[in-house]
């Protein structure tokens, strides 16, 4: 038990759509990060929060955006969306240093 | 950026064998993880070993920051060890892990 937790589990949307997924981390835990997943592939850093400030971006465009909350929660958008942003995506929250994972949001865009 | 490579990309065993996976990486790096996903997806946090050597249970791990690798040692493997295993190191002022392609491994019966 990692206490993230993710939602929702699953997603289908269509192309040119936008997306909010959800994550849910520790208290006092002030750092999420965002990671994408293609199949077959390892993670890839999206973006990174901290105390509601986005503090490191991976090579992403700006259609993906994000939220963190003072309740520790946070958000991942995405705008337009197209074929290959078809993923399981991932979000992390930090303590000292280790990173948690929650279970993911695997989302098809058709 | 740290560029990661892990070998082997797939291992087949049978349960009850040793194995031992290789994390190589280009850069110094000031943290590094082991992750076990399983078959649904969770990344499961195995070690956090910037350096040296930990052991948990049948797990062992060794990093050589020097020499910019990681081993990861699995003795007597079951078939729960099956799934992907990524080696994860962390460079520069952000929390961000740069992920290899990992090792696929399939403990049978």
């Amino acid at each position: 038990e990692t206490g993230v937790t993710q939602s929702p589990t699953h997603l289908i949307k269509t192309r040119g759509q936008q997306v909010t997924l959800r994550c849910s981390s520790q208290s006092g835990h002030n750092t999420v990060s965002w990671y994408q997943q293609a199949l077959g592939q390892g993670p890839q850093f999206i973006f990174q929060y901290y105390r509601e400030e986005e503090n490191g971006r991976g090579n992403f465009p700006p259609r993906f955006s994000g939220l963190q909350f003072p309740n520790y929660s946070s958000e991942l958008n995405v705008n337009a969306l197209e074929l290959d942003d078809s993923a399981l995506y991932l979000c992390a929250s930090t303590d000292g240093g280790l990173q948690y994972f929650g279970a993911g949001t695997r989302l098809s865009v058709l | 950026g740290i560029q990661v490579e892990q070998s082997p990309p797939d291992l087949i065993l049978q349960e009850g064998a040793n194995s031992t996976l290789r994390c190589n990486f280009s850069d110094s790096v000031n943290n590094l993880q082991w992750f076990h996903q399983n078959p649904w997806g969770q990344l499961i946090n195995l070690f956090y070993i910037p350096s040296g050597t930990k052991q948990n249970g049948r797990l062992s791990a060794t990093t050589v920051a020097t020499e910019r690798y990681s081993l990861l040692y699995i003795s007597s493997s079951q078939t729960t060890d099956s799934g992907v295993y990524f080696c994860a190191p962390r460079g520069g002022a952000t929390n961000k892990l740069i992920f290899g392609t990992g090792t696929l491994l399939a403990v049978q019966p």
